[in-house]
């Protein structure tokens, strides 16, 4: 089974905030990422947080890290219909931090207006 | 910011015969690029990593002799599909590391589909 573990599906109100969970494994994981893939299109790299961080936050997207629980989320403010994509994290796999990216089976995120 | 340009986006061919799929960095060199299959609302599989100038590594499971990679330059890398079969159609997606930087840029994917 996977490593990454992630609920499959989101449905959330155009205007409202999402919020997409993540569970890993790997303890030693040096980053940790979320990517959005839009139908028959690859993967665009949304944010990282780095493993000693606990929170990150760019424009609408907030990332929280529990690394006690390796709990990864990523919250999406005011959402938009342009936002319903799949979501994927994903950690490096160590030793290499550079190395591999284990991905979870991805979140699709339905937004209505 | 850095771009993966893959082609092509979509190809049919039929049973037998071999398809080459490339990605290209287009403004930083790539170091090490990785190739991963996707099946329908499943999850990306990685296949292979490749470093510049030398053999690929292919995961478990994943034939060598029948998903041919060439990583010849820090700009190119190439996936062939040797005697493609119906069950090798599949989303394919390359994924590119610079030598510096902490993200790896995807190309765009190629839809293979084998009939």
């Amino acid at each position: 089974g996977e490593d990454v573990e992630q609920s499959l599906f989101l449905s959330v109100r155009e205007g409202d905030s999402s919020v997409i969970n993540c569970t890993y494994t790997d303890s030693s994981s040096t980053y940790l990422y979320w990517y959005k893939q839009e139908p028959g299109a690859g993967l665009q790299l949304l944010t990282y947080i780095f493993s000693n961080m606990d929170m990150k936050q760019d424009q609408r997207l907030t990332v929280l890290l529990n690394k006690k629980d390796k709990h990864l989320s990523l919250r999406i403010a005011d959402t938009q219909t342009g936002d319903s994509a799949i979501y994927f994290c994903a950690e490096s796999i160590p030793p290499d931090s550079w190395g591999k990216l284990q991905f979870g089976a991805g979140t699709q995120v339905v937004v209505t207006p | 910011g850095a771009v993966v340009s893959q082609h092509p986006s979509r190809v049919i061919c039929k049973s037998g015969t071999s398809v080459k799929i490339e990605c290209r960095s287009l403004d930083f060199q790539a170091t090490t690029m990785f190739w991963y299959r996707q099946f329908p609302k499943q999850s990306l599989m990685l296949m292979a990593t490749s470093n510049e100038g030398s053999k690929a590594t292919y995961e478990q499971g994943v034939e060598k002799d029948k998903f041919l990679i060439n990583h010849a330059s820090l700009t190119l890398s190439t996936l062939t599909v040797t005697s493609a079969h119906p069950e090798d159609s599949s989303f394919y997606i390359c994924s590119a590391r610079a030598r510096s930087g902490v993200g790896y840029t995807f190309g765009s994917g190629t839809r293979l589909t084998v009939v």
